[in-house]
Formats: structure tokens, sequence, C-alpha cells
């Protein structure tokens, strides 16, 4: 089994609507991420968390929220989606000394 | 901010060397990795080299940091149809905070 799974793997939503994506590792790591991937412009860190209780805003977090439900899960929220939040959204965790990251397969979300 | 840079494509032939490049402007980085995504998969980490290192070697695949330059390269030796991917070089601190991504360069390998 993979060891970060993220679903769904493929949404198709429309403009305002809310949408949830969602995260679980069994790596047992402390930090979790969440990644956007745009063509050309590589992976942008969206919120970061170093454990349940912190939450940290990235590079590019507005239009986002996240919460961190328990260690295993850290979920991203589009309160209300835009066609420019049209993206792949990638997972990550890593373990206290942060310095190799673990990516989930991705989720590709399309915004009409 | 910091930035990291690469070139965005990149062919060779089947059985030659690969090299991809990528330069970053942060002088803190301790951290220095290259990642592989492969069609439809998450990224891959494939090695990281630590900052006061100037070379580490790991089978096919040899990582050169010029730190002066703030320059970071991938060989790839024997190049193969499996290898075409795209390639992320990545940066990060000593606490792992903020971890910066290239735009990523696609490798093409040609029969």
């Amino acid at each position: 089994d993979a060891d970060v799974t993220q679903t769904p793997r493929n949404r198709i939503t429309k403009t305002g609507k809310r949408i949830m994506l969602e995260c679980s590792q069994t790596k047992g790591h402390d930090r979790m991420y969440w990644y956007r991937q745009d063509p050309g412009l590589g992976l942008r860190l969206i919120y970061y968390s170093f454990d349940v209780k912190d939450i940290n805003k990235g590079e590019i977090s507005d239009g986002y929220s996240v919460s961190r439900q328990a260690q295993a899960k850290f979920s991203l929220s589009l309160e209300s989606a835009i066609p420019n939040q049209t993206a792949l959204y990638f997972c990550a965790t890593s373990d206290y000394k942060g310095n190799e990251q673990y990516f989930g397969p991705g989720t590709r979300l399309t915004v009409t | 901010g910091e930035d990291v840079e690469q070139s965005l494509f990149l062919s060779v032939r089947e059985g030659d060397s690969s090299v991809i490049n990528c330069t970053y402007t942060d002088s803190s980085s301790t951290y220095l990795y290259w990642y592989k995504q492969e069609p439809g998969a998450g990224l891959q980490l494939l090695t990281y080299i630590f900052s006061n290192m100037d070379m580490k070697q790991d089978q096919r695949l040899t990582v050169l940091l010029n730190k002066k330059d703030k320059h970071l390269s991938l060989r790839i030796a024997d190049t193969q149809t499996g290898d075409s991917a795209i390639y992320f070089c990545a940066e990060t601190d000593n606490y792992g905070q903020n971890f910066v991504f290239g735009p990523g360069t696609r490798l093409s390998v040609l029969p």
C-alpha cells in the first residue's frame, strides 16, 4: 500500500463550489505539506503543518484553508473554487528533521 | 525570495549521458534535492546532497554541487527510456521549513 494517499485523484468542479482534498499517510511523520503544481512553475507551497496543533501558510495560501485532523490526516479546502485554481495538487510528508519529503500521487483538480 | 531555475526541456539519445542543471539563489540552502516525476505520478526523491559536499554518486546518478556559483547538476549515465520524466531541483534550509522547487526539466530519451 502507498505510504501517502490522496483522494480524490481527479475532480471537476464548478466555479463557486466548495471542495475538499484529503491526504492520509502511514509513515508516522509529523510534518505534512500541500503543494500545487502548474506547468512551467514547479511546485509552490500552499500550507504546511509540523504537528497536529501547528498550521502555517506557505507561498500561495490565499483562497485555500487546511485542517490537520490527526497526525496522519491533512486536508485542503477551497471554500469557493475559481478557474485559476485548476492545477495538480500534491500532499507530502516528512519526519521531524524535514530533510526528505515523500509525495502522494496527486489530485488533478479542474474548475470550470 | 528564494528562486530555483532550471531549463525546461532536454533531449538525449538512449545510452548517452544526460546532464540536468539547476541554479539557486539562497545562500543559506543546506540541502539540495533531485526529484523525478513520471507521468501521472507524484514526485519521487532520487537523491540529495548536503551543502558541505561537492559530489555524490549513487549508481548511475552523479550530483555535483558548486556552492560558490550556486549551481547543482544531475548526471544520469547510460540514459534509458525509463528515465524519461520531469526532474525537479529543490532546496531547503537546515530546518526543512521551506522547500523551494524549480520549474522542472522534462527529459526525453530518444531511441
